[in-house]
């Protein structure tokens, strides 16, 4: 079934730097979405971004979607150790949404 | 602090057993959501209830019953459990009109089959 892409696969960063992940989508969509999960839990909703939005920011966070493309990308800037988890988007092709396989950040301090 | 409650963590069961997962939500929510997830996987959909009594299969239903028989609670049964049904098992709810399809997600419980 559709799902987002993300990529990459894994990312490895030092404390301070910015990381950027991509995601890529397949059909047409009213928003995407942004999830964390930290090692062994549940996800958590970051942030969702509307068909007729090319930008939003929520603290250190920013994500950009380009429909015409077809994918969105989640920027989070200053990074710290705290933020090393896996971040999902998905996307609600019908009722239930469908996740990509993730992009696993780590930080090191 | 609304909260989706997996009564447990982690299990390990025998082969062949019937298994319970129980999920419960405090947010009056309509929509309820079983995802499993795997390494290489991602979150796959087994089941998702629109309300009380109602359920639809999502993609990886086979060898999985849902139960929903109150709002607040959605059950995923294993009824014969087998070895690759090991993995984290999450549910999801979420408000049926909320224009944007927000979940919110339990701590996961991952369920080893021996």
């Amino acid at each position: 079934s559709q799902q987002g892409e993300e990529d990459p696969q894994a990312l490895s960063i030092q404390e301070g730097e910015n990381a950027t992940m991509n995601c890529s989508y397949k059909t047409s969509i009213n928003n995407l979405q942004w999830y964390r999960q930290n090692s062994g839990r549940g996800l958590v909703h970051l942030i969702l971004i509307r068909s007729n939005e090319r930008e939003k920011h929520s603290g250190r966070l920013r994500v950009t979607l380009d429909t015409s493309k077809k994918s969105s990308s989640l920027l989070i800037t200053a990074s710290r150790a705290a933020d090393t988890a896996s971040y999902f988007c998905a996307t609600a092709p019908a009722t239930a949404l469908i996740f990509g396989k993730g992009t696993t950040l780590s930080v090191s301090s | 602090d609304v909260k989706v409650t997996q009564s447990s963590r982690y299990l390990v069961k025998r082969t062949g057993e019937k298994v319970f997962l129980e999920c419960v939500q405090d947010m009056d929510h309509e929509n309820m959501f079983w995802y499993r997830q795997d390494p290489g996987l991602g979150l796959r959909l087994i089941y998702f209830s629109y309300d009380v009594k109602m359920k639809e299969k999502g993609d990886i239903p086979e060898g999985y019953s849902v139960s929903r028989e109150k709002k607040e609670r959605f059950s995923l049964i294993l009824e014969s459990a087998s070895t690759n049904q090991t993995s984290m098992y999450l549910c999801a709810s979420r408000i049926t009109d909320s224009g944007a399809n927000v979940l919110t997600f339990g701590a996961g419980s991952r369920l080893t089959v021996l």
